[in-house]
């Protein structure tokens, strides 16, 4: 199995333009999380799927962003209009039952 | 707000010498995992433990969970330069329909050297 994959692995874009980051989660695998990472903030919990299905978005700092997942085997995280401070490292994570495995993120920076 | 905290933040020792790293969490948990961060990569999952679980090893890890305490603590025996990298604890909450939804800890950041 070649993991959980994510594209790119690095985005540079400039503000106000839309941003879609992408991820392959590992076969088999009914959740899937995205997470946010910073300095600042360490590693927070953007929204997570269950059986494709949205559970919880809670984490998902503002309406510029959303996420879905039409199929087992692929999710986006899409942010527009991007601004500078979602600059981060974006990790996709799946899991059946209990360890996640991570992807090895996007790295975003928006000027 | 994140429920783990790990201590200490920062851990400097050298090679083969052992590293214990503190997680302390707030809420009743199914299991606590212990991942590992190598600068620019993905988080790797090291070690899961269960909370009917007091302690755990995998090779060169030893875990332990006091969940009398909310603690738990992970242990590197004979650490090697590859070891170093920072390594978080996560938490999944007791109940619910959680779908193994994790909180991780800031983090500690382990230095080994040669």
């Amino acid at each position: 199995d070649a993991g959980v994959i994510q594209s790119p692995r690095h985005e540079v874009t400039e503000m106000g333009q839309e941003v879609t980051l992408r991820c392959k989660p590992i076969s088999g695998h009914n959740s899937l999380f995205w997470y946010r990472q910073t300095m600042m903030r360490g590693l927070e919990l953007l929204i997570y799927f269950n059986n494709n299905v949205p559970i919880d978005d809670s984490g998902m700092p503002e309406d510029r962003f959303s996420a879905k997942m039409p199929n087992a085997s692929f999710s986006t995280l899409k942010i527009q209009p991007s601004e500078p401070r979602d600059s981060a490292v974006y990790f996709c994570a799946s899991s059946f039952k209990s360890g996640y495995t991570f992807g090895s993120g996007t790295r975003l920076t928006v000027v | 707000s994140q429920q783990g905290e790990e201590d200490p933040q920062a851990l400097s020792i050298q090679e083969g010498e052992n590293a214990t790293m503190n997680c302390s969490y707030k809420t009743s948990i199914n299991n606590l995992q212990w991942y590992r961060q190598n600068s620019g990569r993905g988080l790797v999952h090291l070690i899961l433990i269960r909370s009917n679980e007091r302690e755990k090893h995998s090779g060169r890890l030893r875990v332990t969970l006091d969940t009398s305490k909310k603690s738990s603590s992970l242990l590197i025996t004979a650490s090697r330069a590859a070891d170093t990298a920072s390594y978080f604890c996560a938490t999944a909450s007791a109940g619910g329909t959680s779908y193994g939804k994790l909180t991780f800890g800031q983090g500690t950041i382990l230095t080994v050297h040669p």
